[in-house]
C-alpha cells in the first residue's frame, strides 16, 4: 500500500540525548515536511524539503537537523540543543509543482518523551 | 505570516446534530485542506478545496477565497466525528508549505 511510514511510534530517551526520528514516503512525492505538535496546540512547520539534498528551515528549526539524501526519505534529528524535545512529531509530503497546490498526505505521527 | 483562525475553539453536540466550523485567514491563498485529527493523533484529510463546493457524504466544504474563509458542514453527527478538526492554507507565493489553524476541538455525545 501506499503511504507514509513513520517510526518509531514511541520513543523515550534522556534529557541530553540526540533522537533521530524517521520517515518513508512511497507516494513518489517531491516535498516532505515535518510538523511538530504540542498538547492541545496546532501543528507548527520545522523544516521541509522540496527536492533531493535540499531543504528549507520552518518556523521553529532550532535544535533540530534534517538531511534529504534520498527522495522515499526525510528523516529528522532532534538534538540536546532544542529546549522542549517531548512532542508529538508529523511528517507529511506532497508533489511539488509550479502551482505549489499539492494535497498534503501525513504519517501516523511519532511520540517523542524526554525524561 | 498569514494568520489562520478557527472557530468555534470548542464545540460539544448531540449525535445528529448539525454544525458547521469556521476557518479565516488573512491573505491570499492558492491551497486550502480541512483535515480530522482522531483521538489516537492521525490527521485524515478531508477536503482539498482551495475554492468552491466539495461534498462527501455528511460532510461538505465550501471555500470563498476572495473573501478568505472558509466553511466545514457535519450533518447528522456521529460519536466518530468527535477530535479536533484543522484547516491548513497554503499562501500564494509563498512556497510549498501550509499553515495551520489553531483547530476546533469537537465531542460528540449520546
Amino acid at each position: 500500500d501506499g503511504g507514509i511510514t513513520q517510526s518509531p511510534k514511541y520513543l523515550f530517551r534522556k534529557e541530553g540525548q540526540n533522537v533521530t526520528l524517521s520517515c518513508e514516503q512511497n507516494l513518489n512525492h517531491d516535498a516532505m515536511y515535518w510538523y511538530r505538535q504540542d498538547p492541545g496546540q496546532g501543528l507548527r512547520l520545522i523544516y521541509y524539503s522540496q527536492i533531493v539534498n535540499d531543504f528549507q528551515k520552518g518556523d521553529i528549526a532550532e535544535g533540530y537537523s534534517v538531511s534529504r539524501e534520498k527522495k522515499e526519505s526525510f528523516p529528522l534529528t532532534v538534538t540536546s540543543a532544542q529546549k522542549n524535545p517531548t512532542a508529538f512529531y508529523l511528517c507529511a509530503s506532497t508533489h511539488w509543482d509550479s502551482q505549489n497546490t499539492g494535497e498534503l498526505f501525513f504519517g501516523e505521527g511519532s511520540r517523542l518523551t524526554v525524561l | 505570516g498569514i494568520q489562520v483562525e478557527q472557530s468555534p475553539p470548542d464545540l460539544i453536540l448531540q449525535e445528529g446534530a448539525n454544525s458547521t466550523l469556521r476557518c479565516n485567514f488573512s491573505d491570499s491563498v492558492n491551497n486550502l485542506q480541512w483535515f480530522h485529527q482522531n483521538p489516537w493523533g492521525q490527521l485524515i484529510n478531508l477536503f482539498y478545496i482551495p475554492s468552491g463546493t466539495k461534498q462527501n457524504g455528511r460532510l461538505s466544504a465550501t471555500t470563498v477565497a476572495t473573501e478568505r474563509y472558509s466553511l466545514l458542514y457535519i450533518s447528522s453527527s456521529q460519536t466518530t466525528d468527535s477530535g479536533v478538526y484543522f484547516c491548513a492554507v497554503k499562501l500564494t507565493g509563498g512556497g510549498n508549505k501550509l499553515t495551520f489553524g489553531t483547530g476546533t476541538q469537537l465531542k460528540v455525545e449520546l
